[in-house]
């Protein structure tokens, strides 16, 4: 298995650009998690997916921010428009339902927004 | 879920045994315990989970004291990879929900 697939994998963009994030989990894997991390906030949960429809995004720290799961194998985080602030490392996770609740992670988008 | 305390750092010696506690004070009846890790710029990594018994595995030993208000990771001989971020978790499998909090984790080096 691949494992949790993030692109891109490094991204610049300027203030007020519109960014996107993309993820796809582990086949069969019912959950999905974005996380953020900073390294004044750490690890934070933005939103979790099960069977493609959102289940908590109270992480999700403005309307700037949107995720979308169109179907189980892709996943969307979006930023629109960015600011500097938004800088961080995006990480996806998923889990299976029904299993003890270990999440595997990708590897991470590292966003720089100028 | 209940809250995890960690300390900020610890060292190790190479070849060493390297014992991560974790307080979990509030825990639950049904909350498990989990450990991760992060390895420099990469994703956290699944290490080991418990319930109330002591558990092995490749990796590490996870001991839990009877009253399950703390737990030690083991790595039985600490290699230079794995300096790292480890960080306890605790989460109520019955919640449905499969949510973590991650707190700040201790951040392990080890020593040549």
């Amino acid at each position: 298995d691949a494992g949790v697939i993030q692109s891109p994998r490094h991204e610049v963009t300027e203030m007020g650009q519109e960014v996107t994030l993309r993820c796809k989990p582990i086949s069969g894997h019912d959950y999905l998690f974005w996380y953020r991390q900073t390294m004044m906030r750490g690890l934070e949960l933005l939103i979790y997916f099960n069977n493609n429809v959102p289940i908590d995004d109270s992480g999700m720290p403005e309307d700037r921010f949107s995720a979308k799961m169109p179907n189980a194998s892709f996943s969307t985080l979006k930023i629109q428009p960015s600011e500097p602030r938004d800088s961080a490392v995006y990480f996806c996770a998923s889990t299976p339902q029904g299993g003890v609740g270990t999440q595997y992670f990708g590897p991470g988008t590292r966003l720089l927004v100028l | 879920d209940a809250k995890t305390t960690q300390p900020t750092s610890m060292d190790c010696a190479e070849g060493r045994a390297a014992n991560l506690p974790c307080n979990h004070s509030t825990i639950s009846g049904n909350e498990y315990v989990y450990w991760y890790r992060q390895i420099h710029s990469q994703g956290p990594q699944y290490i080991i989970h418990g319930l109330k018994n002591n558990e092995t595995n490749e990796m590490a030993s996870l001991i839990i004291t009877e009253d399950r208000k703390s737990s030690t990771l083991i790595l039985p001989h600490a290699t230079l990879r794995d300096t790292a971020v480890y960080y306890c978790i605790v989460r109520a499998t019955t919640s449905g929900t499969y949510k973590y909090i991650f707190g700040t984790g201790t951040r392990l080096k080890v020593l040549a």
